[in-house]
Formats: structure tokens, C-alpha cells, sequence
């Protein structure tokens, strides 16, 4: 599987944006681009996904750099909610016996300041 | 109910005891999956199921571990003979479309499991 670096930590103040960082250097071109985050004492929680082009919903955008090597989540405005642990994971939906697992990193932690 | 729902939500057992952790998936939904999570570390990849059929079982570290899913819908993830090593949180995460198809997996809130 293509693998992801994130930092292992970052920080904002409440209600400025958030950009988190993400490479993926060996991406291929069937490879798309997921983001989960997960809270504290609960499961992962589906954030955003892409493949080329940037995303938007009603959680985040997600921004891909044109080579696709990396990629950006970025939290408009920051609330203490949104303090977790984000997760930047490649996921291949071409076939083989993948099945479209995720596979995990080590995220970067996200704190967020009043 | 409207999300994967897992029990129980805590669970303490004395080493060498066998457990059974239960998950029930978001109705409808063909792909279930079995995640580890030790502290401070990203899930792990356990074990994936595609209705009944188990077509993944690789994560599974030892053949103590052992999961199923008869009718396609709840799933048991059964542990035998715990060990300290065992102690994690185990995720539990199902989704409506299979194999190949793009969609954001739901997951449970998960069970924590405490060998002593």
C-alpha cells in the first residue's frame, strides 16, 4: 500500500483556519485520497475524499496538489469539536483483494485553543 | 438505528478467559469490518467480510482470534484464551456498497477490552 506522512502534531486557535498537511509521494493513479478523523473515545469518522480534483463538503475541503503527492485538509474555521486525531489514508478502488481497506497511520493530533 | 452499534462498550477479562465482542452494522450495508486499536496507535485491519463470506482474514494475529458473521448482518469477533497483548480497543466499521466502490465507511464507537 502507498503511504501517507502527516505531522505528528498541530495547533490552532478556535475559529481560524486549519490547514493539515499530508504527502503521498507513491500515490498511484487509482490510489483516492481519504481523511478520517477520530475524537476522543469514539471510532474514526469520515471526513472528505478525492482524487484530482479539490473537494468541498460540509465538513471540509480538501485541497490536491496538481502531481497528486500531497494533499491539504483544511477546517475553515477551527471549533474545540474539531480537536482529534486526523487520519490521511490512501485507499485503492481498482480491484485486486484490496476490498478498499483503510489503512491507518499514526494521524496528526489536532488542538484547538479557545 | 442509524450507526454501527458495538457491545459490550467495556469489557475486563481475566487472562485465558474467552470473549466475544458483537457488532451490529448500519442495516443493509454488505462490507464489515474488524479493527484493532492499541493506545496511542492508529486501527489496525483485522478481518473483512462481504455479506456472509469472510474474504480477508489476514489482520487476524493469532488463530486465538476467530470472527463471523452468519446471516450477513451482526458480526461476533470471539477471542480465546485473552492475553495481556489483547489488551485494545476493537473497532467495528460496515458499509452499504462492497468491494471496489468508493464510500466512507461508519464505524462503531468500539469495545474496550482490558486483560488482566
Amino acid at each position: 500500500d502507498a503511504k501517507t506522512t502527516q505531522p505528528n502534531s498541530m495547533e490552532s486557535n478556535e475559529e481560524e483556519p486549519v490547514h493539515l498537511p499530508c504527502n503521498h509521494s507513491t500515490i498511484s493513479g487509482t490510489d483516492y485520497i481519504h481523511w478520517y478523523r477520530q475524537l476522543p473515545s469514539q471510532g474514526p469518522e469520515y471526513v472528505i475524499h478525492g482524487l484530482t480534483s479539490n473537494v468541498n463538503n460540509r465538513m471540509a475541503s480538501l485541497a490536491i496538489a496538481e502531481d497528486r503527492k500531497s494533499s491539504t485538509l483544511i477546517l475553515h474555521r477551527a471549533t474545540l469539536r474539531d480537536a482529534a486525531v486526523y487520519y490521511c489514508i490512501l485507499r485503492d478502488v481498482a480491484g485486486g483483494t484490496s476490498y478498499g481497506k483503510l489503512t491507518f497511520g499514526q494521524g496528526t493530533i489536532l488542538t484547538v485553543h479557545p | 438505528g442509524a450507526g454501527v452499534s458495538q457491545s459490550p462498550r467495556y469489557k475486563v477479562a481475566k487472562r485465558g478467559q474467552d470473549v466475544a465482542l458483537r457488532c451490529d452494522p448500519i442495516s443493509g450495508h454488505v462490507s464489515l469490518f474488524w479493527y484493532q486499536q492499541a493506545l496511542g496507535q492508529g486501527p489496525e485491519f483485522l478481518t473483512y467480510f462481504q455479506n456472509e463470506a469472510q474474504l480477508d482474514k489476514s489482520g487476524l494475529p493469532s488463530d486465538r482470534f476467530f470472527a463471523e458473521r452468519p446471516e450477513g448482518s451482526v458480526s461476533t469477533l470471539k477471542i480465546q484464551r485473552t492475553q495481556q497483548e489483547d489488551s485494545a480497543v476493537y473497532l467495528c466499521a460496515s458499509s452499504f456498497w462492497g468491494k471496489g466502490r468508493l464510500s466512507g465507511y461508519t464505524f462503531g464507537s468500539g469495545t474496550r477490552l482490558t486483560v488482566v
